[in-house]
């Protein structure tokens, strides 16, 4: 069964404080893996696509790299503006549906 | 550029009583479109998807239908809302199954 895992749930950093999400995926063919932003009572922002490992790209003090078992959402030196929910999200055959996979995403809070 | 709507932004209904959510796109045509719902602390779950007028598909099993009566118009629906259809209504569209999502600020309903 697709799945996608995402760790931690919630994340507390300091302002300037760097570090890590991670989005774990089971999917059989993977075809794009997508990251978005949501914060509270929102829609979620799209970020990024991956579509192949060793794929990564960058935005502000965001990067976001793929390998063939997960995908990670870099933050480097966090502001209080960057504290929201991010959501990963997986793309798999069959068909042209486009049906996307979520994890239950990470809470970021960064403290200034 | 393009831009997705949705309304009403809140809605409480009693338990029983029917349903209408409104989606629509503008600056694109013949977009692939989605609901999906997402329960309090919970991910992103797919209950539609429409990759034409009329044609619509559905993921799970439950107590809503929708209908794309026009090209960049989709409707959520219920005859009979139960509570445990509370939740945050999100509707999504691409510009077809393999290119990225993008949301709309949504729907939260409480039914009580």
């Amino acid at each position: 069964e697709d799945q996608v895992t995402q760790s931690p749930e919630a994340l507390r950093l300091q302002e300037g404080e760097s570090s890590s999400l991670n989005c774990s995926y089971t999917v059989s063919g993977l075809r794009g893996l997508f990251w978005y932003r949501q914060d509270p009572g929102k829609g979620p922002e799209f970020l990024f696509t991956l579509y192949s490992a060793g794929e990564e790209k960058e935005k502000e003090r965001l990067k976001a790299t793929l390998t063939k078992k997960e995908s990670f959402l870099h933050i480097t030196a966090p502001k209080p503006e960057d504290s929201a929910t991010y959501l990963c999200a997986v793309q798999a055959p069959p068909g042209n549906t486009g049906k996307l996979i979520f994890g239950q995403g990470t809470t970021l809070q960064v403290k200034p | 550029s393009q831009t997705i709507h949705q309304w009403p932004a809140t809605l409480v209904q009693p338990v029983g009583s029917p349903l209408s959510l409104e989606c629509t796109v503008e600056g694109t045509s013949n977009p692939n479109l989605y609901w999906y719902r997402q329960a309090a602390g919970r991910g992103l779950q797919l209950l539609f998807y429409s990759v034409g007028i009329g044609q619509i598909s559905s993921e799970v099993p439950q107590n809503l239908s929708a209908s794309r009566p026009q090209d960049r118009q989709f409707i959520l629906s219920s005859k009979k809302l139960l509570l445990s259809d509370s939740g945050f209504y999100l509707c999504a569209w691409s510009r077809d199954g393999k290119e990225t999502q993008y949301f709309g600020p949504g729907t939260r309903l409480l039914v009580l």
